[in-house]
């Protein structure tokens, strides 16, 4: 089963509203990543949380993490068209292991 | 500063042939790691190579696949006697540092395989 299990699997939103996409995830974690993939196209990295951290910002990007939950929450504020894509969190298996499992991620589409 | 180079882009095999596929990591990057992705499902994880060593293989099928990373050149996944359920798209990963010291990945942009 998959470490990461993101919710929703699909999200429709009209361009300039908020887009929130929320990653479970089952063992202790060091840090929890979010990534971008284009259609076709490679991931890319957006935004590393540590275990230690609550939230973080990066640009319209804001990443929360709740380790008692042991979930994430991926904020996109103030959507554009650019922004759609599939965004997967990722964490390593297990704590300190040196491979990242994804999950299976939320496809987001803005609306123009 | 080139990115991750995987080649080629699409690679069309009939059943039973071999596929071939490269990766040149980030300039500075020791560590490689391989994933498969099937349409509209999450990356899976494959293998997790070093130069010239093969640290975490758990997620290779353990027969018809192989990966290497040798001291000089890309990094290789070979898949001999292709199968139809090998279509998928792979993609090739780097990271400067092991992921325990939080680092991230950059990925490469994958390459399609359709085995007809």
């Amino acid at each position: 089963s998959q470490q990461g299990e993101e919710d929703p699997q699909a999200l429709s939103i009209q361009e300039g509203e908020n887009a929130t996409m929320n990653c479970s995830y089952k063992t202790s974690i060091n840090n929890l990543q979010w990534y971008r993939q284009n259609s076709g196209r490679g991931l890319v990295h957006l935004i590393l949380i540590r275990s230690n951290e609550r939230e973080k910002h990066s640009g319209r990007l804001r990443v929360t993490l709740d380790t008692s939950k042991k979930s994430s929450s991926l904020l996109i504020t103030a959507s554009r068209a650019a922004d759609t894509a599939s965004y997967f969190c990722a964490t390593p298996s297990n704590f300190g292991n040196e491979k990242l499992t994804f999950g299976t991620g939320t496809r987001l589409t803005i609306i123009p | 500063n080139a990115g991750v180079m995987q080649n080629p882009r699409h690679l069309v095999r009939r059943r039973g042939q071999e596929a071939r596929l490269r990766c040149s990591p980030m300039k500075g990057h020791s560590h490689v790691y391989w994933y498969r992705q099937l349409p509209e499902e999450g990356l899976k994880f494959m293998v997790y190579l070093q130069k010239e060593n093969i640290i975490d293989e758990s997620g290779m099928p353990k027969e018809r696949f192989s990966a290497e990373f040798p001291k000089e050149g890309p990094s290789i996944l070979r898949i001999q006697q292709v199968v139809r359920g090998d279509s998928a798209a792979y993609f090739c990963a780097s990271s400067q540092g092991g992921l325990s010291t939080n680092e991230k990945l950059f990925f490469g942009s994958g390459t399609q395989l359709s085995v007809l």
